[in-house]
């Protein structure tokens, strides 16, 4: 099945920094999903982008499918961004949505 | 408000007496799935279904039973449930099975089995 690997596992930032998380999957998607996890364990779904570029607000994120990967981009970091981040993915039929292991986010005032 | 709902948030309960765990969703989404998420293994698919009376194993689907009769309610049984059930389920629909809008979570319920 399809593989997907985060990086990097662990990040430590100081308030008001900017970051780039990565993930990189190994077959094509139609699917690809950046989630937020909070400390209360809630999903927050943050993209939906199987490809292209999109921003909401201090975050953005972009896919470049033919090459297999997507970045989230945060900037001005608040410590309500702490928790850990998802990339998800599907690539086809009833396959079920892949998760990456995450990356946990530290944001310190 | 478009939204997956899952109850309880919170769950004790005893080896072996059944339990289920609620799922509705308001958007007449057709698909609907079950995770659940332990340390170090991730968030792991254990039923799904395409749509009304129409559901297939996960990836870990061993203890655990789906019922679809509505569209909106996918509720998750576990018969007999045993300390290694012990985890933080997600219940999660879409439309067109996540192609187009992607998938919504509900807020989770933590399952203890003691």
């Amino acid at each position: 099945g399809i593989q997907v690997e985060q990086s990097p596992p662990d990040l430590i930032l100081q308030e008001g920094a900017n970051s780039t998380l990565r993930c990189n999957f190994s077959d094509s998607v139609n699917n690809l999903q950046w989630f937020h996890q909070n400390p209360w364990g809630q999903l927050i779904n943050l993209f939906y982008i199987p490809s292209g570029t999109k921003q909401n607000g201090r975050l953005s994120a972009t896919t470049v499918a033919t090459e297999r990967y997507s970045l989230l981009y945060i900037s001005s970091s608040q410590t309500t961004d702490s928790g850990v981040y998802f990339c998800a993915v599907r690539n086809s039929g009833n396959t079920p949505l892949v998760f990456g292991k995450g990356t946990r986010l530290s944001v310190i005032a | 408000e478009a939204q997956v709902t899952q109850n309880p948030r919170y769950l004790i309960t005893v080896t072996g007496k059944k339990l289920t765990v609620t799922c509705s969703q308001n958007m007449n989404h057709e698909y609907m799935s079950w995770y659940r998420q332990d340390p170090g293994l991730g968030l792991r698919q254990i039923y799904y279904s395409m749509n009304v009376e129409v559901t297939d194993k996960g990836d870990v689907p061993e203890g655990y039973k789906v019922s679809r009769k509505e569209k909106r309610n996918f509720p998750l049984i576990l018969e007999s449930p045993s300390p290694n059930q012990t985890s933080l389920y997600f219940c999660a629909s879409s439309l067109y099975g996540g192609a187009v809008y992607g998938y919504t979570f509900g807020s989770g319920t933590r399952l203890t089995v003691v």
